[in-house]
């Protein structure tokens, strides 16, 4: 199993603040996602990572960008948040050479 | 039609009962086959993989793989009020992983 750090685990913000959400793994897994969930929704992929500085967006068009600078980090940014950006989000990283994805707890974003 | 395609669900089954949870995938080169479970408000969790025709089996989950019929399923044995939860069934060609929406699985006491 992965240690999948999510920082913060919630964030209630105003509309028009930049935000960033930490992802952070510690056993050196290559591949990285991040996930927007809302509440008894499927999982809809918005970026991922197969390794540093490599970073590709995912099949929901997404207002948010990521970074890849480091193997262990994995930030998601948003420029100005909306109040539909509100949901959750879900970080993810797989072994090299593995396809099994392992989650961080998650973060939840109220954008009001 | 989605690439991943599970029983709409809601399920609902009486404790002790055996919970069938189905999936299907429409890309013939998928390789990798997972279950997630996924408790309201957290994260999914991986249950079991998949990787060839047959059955396998932990503890009191079975997994089940057809890809001829390009069908996976999950069997839940003795099913536990603690079961209850979203159940998702990810496919991977490659690493690049698809999931479906998940079915909610009830186990009344």
């Amino acid at each position: 199993e992965a240690d999948i750090y999510q920082t913060p685990r919630y964030l209630v913000i105003g509309t028009g603040k930049k935000i960033t959400l930490e992802c952070s793994q510690t056993m050196g897994h290559d591949k990285m996602y991040w996930y927007q969930q809302d509440p008894g929704m499927e999982l809809h992929l918005i970026h991922y990572s197969y390794g540093v500085n490599s970073t590709e967006k995912g099949d929901l068009s997404s207002e948010s960008t990521v970074s890849r600078i480091r193997t262990e980090h994995f930030p998601l940014t948003l420029e100005s948040a909306r109040p539909s950006h509100t949901s959750q989000y879900l970080c993810a990283s797989t072994p090299p050479a593995g396809e099994t994805q392992y989650f961080g707890p998650g973060t939840r974003l109220l954008v009001l | 039609q989605k690439e991943v395609e599970q029983n709409s669900g809601p399920l609902s089954v009486p404790e002790g009962a055996i919970a069938s949870l189905n999936c299907t995938y429409s890309d013939r080169g998928s390789q990798s086959f997972f279950w997630y479970r996924q408790y309201s408000g957290k994260s999914p969790e991986l249950i079991m993989s998949i990787y060839s025709n047959g059955d396998k089996e932990d503890g009191r989950f079975t997994a089940q793989l057809n890809k001829a019929s390009q069908y996976v399923s999950l069997l839940i044995r003795d099913s536990q009020p603690s079961d209850s939860a979203t159940y998702l069934c990810a496919v991977s060609r490659g690493g690049d992983m698809r999931f479906g929406a998940g079915t909610r699985l009830t186990v009344k006491p």
